[in-house]
């Protein structure tokens, strides 16, 4: 079975200011998919951004943009210059490319602080 | 902007009664999920569901859960005999593999609290 792990359950920093929240998976399969989704106080959750591992490049919305990094299986989250609506709970997950269970991270809460 | 839809957002209900919890996917999405969150903690995967059938279920999803999709818009999930450990917020999502789309939208989650 697949896993994620977020070896960071709570991380804070300063609006406007960068944070990398890092997510590490498990995995025998050559071809996945991985993304990053926030979850604010609302509950929702909102995809942040995607990355195909047939993809060597990096995935870039906006101020968010991950480093992936398929041989070491990490692939982190870096928030540019932080606002406070960035305040939320970041899922990191994972889903193979032959089928389509996704699998979820135990979750980093993040704080910006004005 | 097409959205998944949960209803109710907030269901309470007495240890041992039977929940139904709705969703409406996106319609023309072929996927479908449960996913689980108690309060504060990691989201858990239930069940996925495609050709009205399920296709993975996990070591939660036990013989008091069930999904259906009776009228081909609506995807449920029922629990029939609700625990207190079921307390949790309980999210679908739906996902249209066809056109190689790889995200799964959620909807708002129902909040279930067994008393």
């Amino acid at each position: 079975a697949q896993t994620v792990t977020q070896s960071q359950p709570e991380m804070s920093v300063q609006e406007a200011e960068t944070v990398t929240l890092s997510c590490t998976y498990d995995t025998s399969e050559n071809n996945y998919y991985l993304f990053w989704y926030k979850q604010p106080p609302s509950r929702q959750m909102i995809l942040v951004i995607r990355q195909e591992a047939y993809k060597q490049q990096n995935a870039t919305e906006n101020r968010f943009s991950v480093n992936f990094q398929k041989a070491a299986k990490s692939f982190s989250l870096k928030i540019s210059d932080s606002q406070l609506g960035d305040t939320a709970m970041y899922f990191c997950a994972f889903m193979k490319g032959n089928n389509n269970d996704m699998r979820f991270g135990a979750g980093t809460r993040l704080t910006v602080k004005p | 902007e097409p959205e998944v839809t949960q209803t109710p957002s907030h269901q309470v209900t007495q240890m041992g009664q039977e929940v139904i919890l709705r969703c409406v996917p996106i319609s023309n999405h072929l996927y479908f999920y449960w996913y689980r969150q108690i309060l504060g903690q990691k989201v858990e995967f239930l069940v996925s569901f495609y050709n009205n059938e399920i296709s993975e279920k996990s070591e939660i999803f036990d013989d008091q859960f069930s999904v259906e999709r009776p009228d081909g818009s609506n995807f449920t999930l029922k629990i029939r005999s609700t625990k207190l450990e079921d307390s949790a917020m309980y999210f679908c999502a739906s996902l249209d593999r066809g056109a190689l789309a790889t995200e799964a939208f959620f909807g708002q989650g129902t909040r279930l609290t067994v008393v």
